[in-house]
């Protein structure tokens, strides 16, 4: 069983371009999360998604960040118009509906660099 | 809200010494609580977790931990240090019985081993 995967691993954005990162949950997996991990803290919470909708999205910023899960194909989050304070690692996690095992699998990151 | 405070941004011990990592949380409601190894480069992988029972869970790699209501702590250790142990260790508290599985992180704990 594939574990959660993201892509690009890297990703090097000029200021004002777009970045547009990807997660692809692990099967069964129904829920995606989104995390931000800035240079030396802990990660934050950015978005909680299920199929079709968006759940809890009170750790996005208010603009240029937006994040989708349809219905077929992976999660994407979607930065427009790129600044230096973007830099940071984005991690994924997913988990399964209602499994009762409270736990998050994570994806392996994507650096972004915002030159 | 909640909170997590990790106390020690950075922790040495020698190969075969104890490993004690400080986590204090603050919930509005009884947490769910976990511990994350980030290696280099890596995503986060999970170490143990504390949903409900017994207040002792051990996880993977010989690392264990106590849920302390009293003290609102959940320390994690280690009897006997090794080197593949260094990496990054993140507690992470949920507010799942809400409904929401959210995560909330500590800054981390980077821990190095000292042959």
């Amino acid at each position: 069983n594939a574990g959660v995967m993201q892509n690009p691993r890297h990703l090097v954005r000029r200021r004002g371009q777009e970045a547009r990162l990807r997660c692809s949950p692990m099967k069964g997996h129904s829920h995606v999360y989104w995390y931000r991990q800035l240079p030396e803290e802990g990660l934050k919470f950015m978005v909680y998604l299920q199929k079709e909708n968006i759940i809890d999205e009170s750790g996005m910023p208010k603009e240029r960040f937006s994040a989708e899960f349809p219905k077929e194909g992976p999660s994407i989050l979607r930065i427009q118009q790129v600044v230096r304070g973007d830099s940071a690692a984005y991690f994924c996690a997913s988990s399964p509906p209602a499994s009762g095992s409270y736990e998050q699998y994570f994806g392996p990151g994507t650096r972004l660099t915002v030159t | 809200a909640q909170s997590v405070t990790q106390l020690g941004s950075h922790v040495s011990v020698s190969e075969g010494a104890l490993v004690l990592l400080r986590c204090n949380y603050s919930s509005s409601v009884p947490p769910y609580l976990f511990w994350y190894v980030q290696y280099p480069n890596q995503g986060l992988q999970l170490l143990l977790k504390y949903t409900t029972g017994a207040t002792l869970v051990k996880g993977i790699n010989g690392f264990e931990a106590e849920f302390k209501k009293s003290e609102t702590s959940f320390h994690l250790t280690k009897p006997s240090a090794h080197m593949s142990d260094a990496a990054e260790y993140f507690c992470a508290v949920s507010d799942r019985p809400l409904g929401n599985e959210k995560l909330t992180f500590g800054t981390g704990t980077r821990l190095t081993i000292i042959p």
